[in-house]
């Protein structure tokens, strides 16, 4: 069963960038799609990107376009999420999370493995 | 983009009690629907995939219905660890847009 973990807590000043990884262990995700999922304090869940590891390509939600750069290195099993130019409402716990491809080239069965999150606080 | 509309945002409901949350999105997704559930502090966990299928440890008193563009999940008898906040996703292309969730409590 492939599990994920991510990077720790990160503090970062406006303007700045954060960059959050995220290692799978117990098996290869080459077949998945990982997102990137925040959520800030009291909100709901934001999709903000995603990546299949085997094509290499990633795909933004439209409000992240040009701010946030998701990729995938198969060799170590592990995703990146940089996200640029931070502002205070970025301040969010950041998951990865994994979901089997069961149609290409993107449909799948929900994300059925999750991150345990990270907290990114931007602040001055 | 897909929109996911969830109702009720929240709803208040007893142990034991058949509790219904319904999911639609703004166009057809056939069945790729997945439900989420998220308790404080915790990352989410996946309930229900394609629409209708339990996923692995997921207990049966959970079920999900629908296709096209309206969708449900049901929790039959309502346990105590059942309270918590439900999303649902659509899982057919990209951006896999969730709903705003909706928050289960406890009457």
């Amino acid at each position: 069963q492939v599990q994920l973990v991510q990077s720790g807590a990160e503090v970062k000043k406006p303007g700045s960038s954060v960059k959050v990884s995220c290692k799978a262990s117990g098996g290869s995700f080459s077949s998945h799609v990982i997102s990137w999922v925040r959520q800030a304090p009291g909100q709901g869940l934001e999709w903000m990107g995603g990546i299949i590891a085997i094509f290499g390509t990633a795909n933004y939600a439209q409000k992240f376009e040009g701010r946030v750069t998701i990729t995938a290195d198969e060799s170590t099993s592990k995703a990146y999420m940089e996200l640029r130019s931070l502002r205070s409402d970025d301040t969010a716990v950041y998951y990865c999370a994994g979901g089997r491809i069961v149609v290409e080239p993107t449909t799948m069965a929900g994300m059925d493995v999750w991150g345990q999150g990270t907290t990114v606080t931007v602040s001055s | 983009d897909i929109q996911m509309t969830q109702s009720p945002s929240s709803v208040s409901a007893s142990v034991g009690d058949r509790v219904t949350i319904t999911c639609r999105a703004s166009q057809g997704i056939s069945s790729w629907l997945a439900w989420y559930q998220q308790k404080p502090g915790k990352a989410p966990e996946l309930l229900i995939y394609a629409a209708s299928s339990l996923q692995s440890g997921v207990p049966s008193r959970f079920s999900g219905s629908g296709s096209g563009t309206d969708f449900s999940l049901t929790i039959s008898s309502l346990q105590p660890e059942d309270f918590a906040t439900y999303y649902c996703q659509q899982a057919t292309s990209f951006p896999y847009t969730f709903g705003q969730g909706t928050k289960l409590a406890i009457k």
